[in-house]
């Protein structure tokens, strides 16, 4: 596609239910990394994947967190048992090369708004 | 460890003046730099990069931003403000190795009409 493409835009959920992010990369990139946002706060690094496999999984902040990525391409970041804390915005990015290509700029969706009441 | 910092949360300054959003860094070897810009409810999109050569890297919507490495600082520059230019700034830097980028906590730039 034109851009990298994020689903839903916005999701409520309750507390405990699990969730389902989904990331479109730009066709043809082979790098593709999740962050979160929260309020005044950073860009915090969660996991990202060269191809279909995960070489860096150590940005998941606990084990109700889990990502795969089917075909090279589109991406589904899993939350199970949501807490409030969760509540942050989940940004997906690809680049074209790989990851240790590192002049290469990574290209954001616009994120997937996740509010846990 | 490789970071960047961000050490204004806000910068206010008036249209037609110019900007100054700053950020320094801390990696090791070479580091390889990029500003990103979000608007509100929108994605982050990408600014600049510096990877070597000139010290002055031309970035979109008319921003630059200087390298200096004994100051180890990549400030994005601007020489006349737009309101259209209020938005979250990010700088980030990509460490060695396999590893992805690293962004600073970001600062959020206010034109005054």
């Amino acid at each position: 596609g034109a851009g990298v493409s994020q689903s839903p835009s916005n999701k409520v959920t309750e507390k405990g239910k699990d969730v389902e992010l989904r990331c479109d990369p730009i066709s043809g990139h082979t790098a593709l990394y999740w962050y979160r946002q929260s309020l005044g706060q950073g860009l915090e690094f969660l996991i990202y994947f060269q191809g279909n496999s995960a070489p860096d999984k150590s940005g998941l902040p606990s084990d109700r967190f889990s990502a795969e990525r089917t075909g090279g391409s589109v991406s589904t970041l899993t939350i199970q048992r949501t807490q409030q804390e969760d509540s942050a915005v989940y940004l997906c990015a690809s680049s074209l090369y790989a990851v240790s290509a590192r002049n290469t700029e990574a290209f954001f969706g616009q994120g997937t708004r996740l509010t846990v009441v | 460890a490789q970071s960047v910092a961000q050490p204004e949360d806000q910068v206010n300054v008036a249209e037609g003046n110019p900007l100054t959003v700053k950020c320094t860094y801390s990696v090791s070897g070479n580091p390889y730099l990029f500003w990103y810009v979000q608007y509100p409810n929108r994605g982050l999109q990408f600014l600049l990069k510096y990877i070597t050569g000139d010290n002055l890297v031309k970035g979109s919507y008319g921003f630059e931003a200087e390298f200096n490495k004994s100051q180890t600082s990549f400030h994005l520059k601007k020489p006349s403000a737009l309101v259209s230019d209020s938005a979250l700034y990010f700088c980030a830097v990509r460490p060695s190795g396999n590893t992805p980028l690293v962004f600073g906590k970001g600062t959020r730039l206010s034109v005054i009409a």
